[in-house]
């Protein structure tokens, strides 16, 4: 079964800062995505950024940016110069197209 | 295109009622998911389809949850009879089923059984 994990229930971080968030994940399949989404307070899920598993390369979208170990299983989400506008659970996903299993979400505060 | 919408937003209801959430995905996404979200168990997978097909129901609790997808553009999740159990925010999502551009999801509707 896929299980994906977020050890840290909440964060926080003060404006301009960089904060990281993990991200540990375990499946079986050969093929499969990760994401990270963001859950502000108006519930809306929203699509923060997107990581093949077959690529190497970190995948990166303007000030956020993952770091992606395959055979760790790890991927991290680093926010740089953050904004008050990014306070928010912020929630990991592993899987497919056929199904997203999702981490328990971190709740990220920032402090002017 | 206005994204994937779902209605109602909020719905407040008495056990025992009959409760339906419906949901409209993007206009040539093939793939539609149902998830229900509380503070106790996180965001968790109820069923999906694909091509208006049930693929996998394991997450539907009990058989008080029912969904349909009579066609591309609509989907509703049916609670019958509704429990206070139940109170929960119900997302719908759609996906376009090619590779893996993640979901879009719904504003969700906030159930309340009293």
């Amino acid at each position: 079964a896929q299980t994906v994990t977020q050890s840290q229930p909440e964060m926080s971080v003060q404006e301009a800062e960089t904060v990281t968030l993990s991200c540990t994940y375990d499946t079986s399949e050969s093929d499969y995505y990760l994401f990270w989404y963001k859950q502000p307070p108006s519930r809306q899920m929203i699509l923060v950024i997107r990581q093949e598993a077959y690529k190497q390369q970190n995948a990166t979208e303007n000030r956020f940016s993952v770091n992606f170990q395959k055979a760790a299983k790890s991927f991290s989400l680093k926010i740089s110069d953050s904004q008050l506008g990014d306070a928010a659970m912020y929630f990991c996903a592993s899987g497919n197209t056929d199904k997203l299993i999702f981490g328990t979400g971190t709740r990220l505060q920032v402090f002017p | 295109d206005a994204g994937v919408i779902q209605s109602p937003r909020h719905e407040v209801t008495e056990m025992g009622q009959e409760v339906t959430l419906r949901c409209k995905p993007i206009s040539g996404h093939n793939s539609l998911f149902w998830y229900r979200q509380t503070m106790m168990r996180g965001l968790e997978l109820l069923i999906y389809f694909n091509n208006n097909v049930p693929i996998d129901d394991s997450g539907m609790p009990e058989d008080r949850f029912s969904a349909k997808m009579p066609n591309a553009s609509f989907s509703t999740l049916k609670i019958q009879p509704s429990e206070p159990r139940d109170s929960a925010v119900y997302f719908c999502a759609s996906s376009p089923g090619r590779e893996a551009y993640g979901y879009t999801f719904g504003s969700g509707t906030r159930l309340t059984v009293v």
